[in-house]
Parts: structure tokens; sequence; C-alpha cells
């Protein structure tokens, strides 16, 4: 079954600190993997795509990164603001004749000052 | 400004009366979906639209109706909303299929069915 899990569910970190955001899946045929961060109360926001030949992809202080073998993905936020406070959503679109698109369920960052 | 806008942002209804969701891009997009969203879930895609006048069902389909007789509106439509339909939902476009083509998604409307 084609799934994407995230971890943690959420997370409090200080301003200006590093943080490490999780994706797991097992869609497959694997097409490529996106990060987007929700505001709340607005619609997703696309930071990153890397598809099965890249292994690393930066949007400033976001660094994503994908090992295609072990099927994992990691957010990496660097320098913490304030406005980083959102939830992250990993989504993953596999190379089928439906074109399906999986998206997990997201971990709430909240920075704190 | 490129985007897709919804509307209503909030709505608060009574179970059975009929209602509709517009939703309406300005990107010539080929590509617009239906997603609701709820509390530990992912997005789940309700229905989905390739082109003009072609529609197909997405993973949670049941009790909604969409239609696309232009290029730029996708109305959600709810006949007989029910409470297990408290949501909130998302309208997004993309170029072509989202597999390839970043999703632009509206800002959601937030829907409570009594």
């Amino acid at each position: 079954k084609n799934q994407v899990e995230q971890s943690p569910q959420s997370l409090i970190i200080l301003e200006g600190k590093n943080c490490t955001l999780q994706c797991n899946y097992t869609v497959s045929p694997f097409s490529n993997l996106r990060w987007y961060k929700q505001d709340t109360g607005r619609g997703p926001v696309s930071l990153t795509i890397m598809t099965f030949s890249e292994n690393t992809k930066s949007n400033g202080r976001y660094t994503a990164t994908l090992d295609a073998d072990t099927k994992q993905s990691s957010l990496h936020i660097t320098a913490s603001q304030l406005s980083d406070s959102a939830s992250y959503i990993c989504v993953v679109s596999a190379n089928t004749g439906g074109f399906k698109t999986i998206f997990g369920a997201g971990t709430r960052l909240f920075v704190k000052a | 400004e490129a985007q897709v806008t919804q509307n209503p942002r909030y709505l608060i209804t009574v179970t059975g009366k009929k209602l509709t969701v517009t939703c309406s891009q300005n990107m010539n997009h080929e590509y617009m979906s239906w997603y609701r969203q709820d509390p530990g879930l992912g997005l789940r895609q309700i229905y989905y639209s390739m082109n003009v006048e072609v529609t197909d069902k997405g993973d949670v389909p049941e009790g909604y109706k969409v239609s696309r007789k232009e290029k730029r509106n996708f109305p959600l439509i709810l006949e007989s909303p029910s409470p297990n339909q408290t949501s909130l939902y998302f309208c997004a476009s993309s170029l072509s299929v989202p597999t390839y083509n970043e999703q632009f998604f509206g800002p959601g409307t937030r829907l409570t069915v009594l």
C-alpha cells in the first residue's frame, strides 16, 4: 500500500536553532518527492522537489535530502525563524498510470522566541 | 498575480442543505483538484479534472460532485451535506498532472456541517 509517514507529529524549538523533519514512504514506483510548507489558515506552498537521481536540494535555509534506497527523506531547517512556524508536508508521487500523489500528515513546527 | 481563489473561506451549514464551493485559477492550468484535510491525516483527493469536461474520482469522492465547464473554474458541490463532511477543503491547480508539476493551492474553505 502506498503510504507516506512523517515524524515527529509536532516539534517545538527555540528561534535560531536547527531542526530536521523526517519522511518515510512506501510509494512505488517512485517518481518524485516534494516538501510543502503550510502556514496556519493558508494552502500548502512547495519548498523543494527531488527526483530519483537527486539526493539533496536546497531552498534558502531549507535543505531536503532523499535516500531512494531506504525510501527516506528529511527536511533540515537552519537557523530557524519565528516565520518557520508552520506545518511541513511530505508529498510523494508515483509513476503509475494513475499518476498517484500521496500526502503525509505533516509535522507541525513551533518556533519560540 | 497568479493565484487560486476559493469562496467562501468559511461556511457553517446544516445537514442536507445543498452548497457549492467555488474555485478559480488564473494560470491557464489544465489540471485542477479538490482535497480535504482532516486532523492527523494527509490531504485526501476528492475529485480531479485533467481538462475541460474531463473529471474523475479521487480517493474520497462519496457525497461530492464537481464540474469543469470552463478551464479556470472547478466548483465543488455537496448535494446533501452531512456532519462527516466537516473539514478543511483545498482546491489546487497545476500545469498538467501533479506527478510532474507543482500544484498551487487555494487558501482553503473551512466547512462545518451541523
